[in-house]
């Protein structure tokens, strides 16, 4: 039972232009949501996270939304560089449990 | 610089033997998680603790997996016996995990089981 979703295994777009990766999840009691990046051979790195009380956070290039009632969170980057194309995962957090999506391969061409 | 260590790396094994993984967790941080990445499932947790107790490690075949914490400075998953289908990348994760703070992972050991 996946209770975190990343519907899309692969995402391309034009350098300089936006780059949208989303996420779906079953469980209304998670309370915490990350964005995690992970470049082959190296582990994932952490990128932003949300609270289930926010709709938005900003950092950078990088925004996430939170949509409660539709359980569905999308990260933004604009704009999107060569330097971000890896495996983007989103987590959901209960109690301090995180709870991993499959993962979107992003590639941002040149 | 504080991160998360890993041993080893890299694990070429036969079917039936056993396989130990290590990780040092970052010095000060009450929680470690052990994951495992495969291309289907992405990355799954197999367990985790909080403070050296194990919490949850409903994610791991019970029969063949164990994961302990001996003490504060590791953290290990052993694997008894081996099987093909165990291969995968497996991952350590610490953290301070309050209020929805990140983990902070290692680099992993790529397993291979013949």
């Amino acid at each position: 039972d996946q209770q975190v979703k990343q519907n899309s295994p692969s995402l391309s777009v034009q350098e300089g232009r936006i780059s949208i990766l989303n996420c779906d999840y079953t469980n209304s009691m998670f309370d915490y949501f990350l964005w995690y990046k992970k470049y082959p051979a190296e582990g994932p790195t952490f990128l932003i996270s949300i609270s289930s009380i926010k709709d938005k956070n900003e950092d950078g290039r990088f925004t996430v939304f939170l949509n409660k009632s539709a359980k569905h969170l999308s990260l933004h980057i604009v704009p999107s560089q060569p330097g971000d194309s890896a495996v983007y995962f989103c987590a959901a957090s209960r109690r301090n449990k995180y709870i991993f999506g499959t993962g979107t391969r992003l590639k941002v061409l040149a | 610089d504080a991160r998360v260590t890993q041993t080893p790396r890299h694990k070429v094994t036969e079917m039936g033997q056993e396989v130990t993984m290590r990780c040092q967790p970052i010095l000060g941080h009450n929680t470690v998680f052990w994951y495992r990445q495969t291309m289907m499932q992405g990355l799954e947790l197999l367990a985790y603790f909080r403070n050296r107790a194990p919490l949850d490690d409903s994610g791991m075949p019970k029969d063949r997996f164990s994961a302990e914490m001996p003490d504060a400075t590791l953290a290990t998953l052993k694997i008894q016996p081996s099987e093909p289908r165990d291969s995968a990348v497996y991952f350590c994760a610490s953290g301070l995990v309050i209020g929805g703070t990140e983990a902070f992972f290692g680099q992993g050991t790529r397993l291979t089981v013949v």
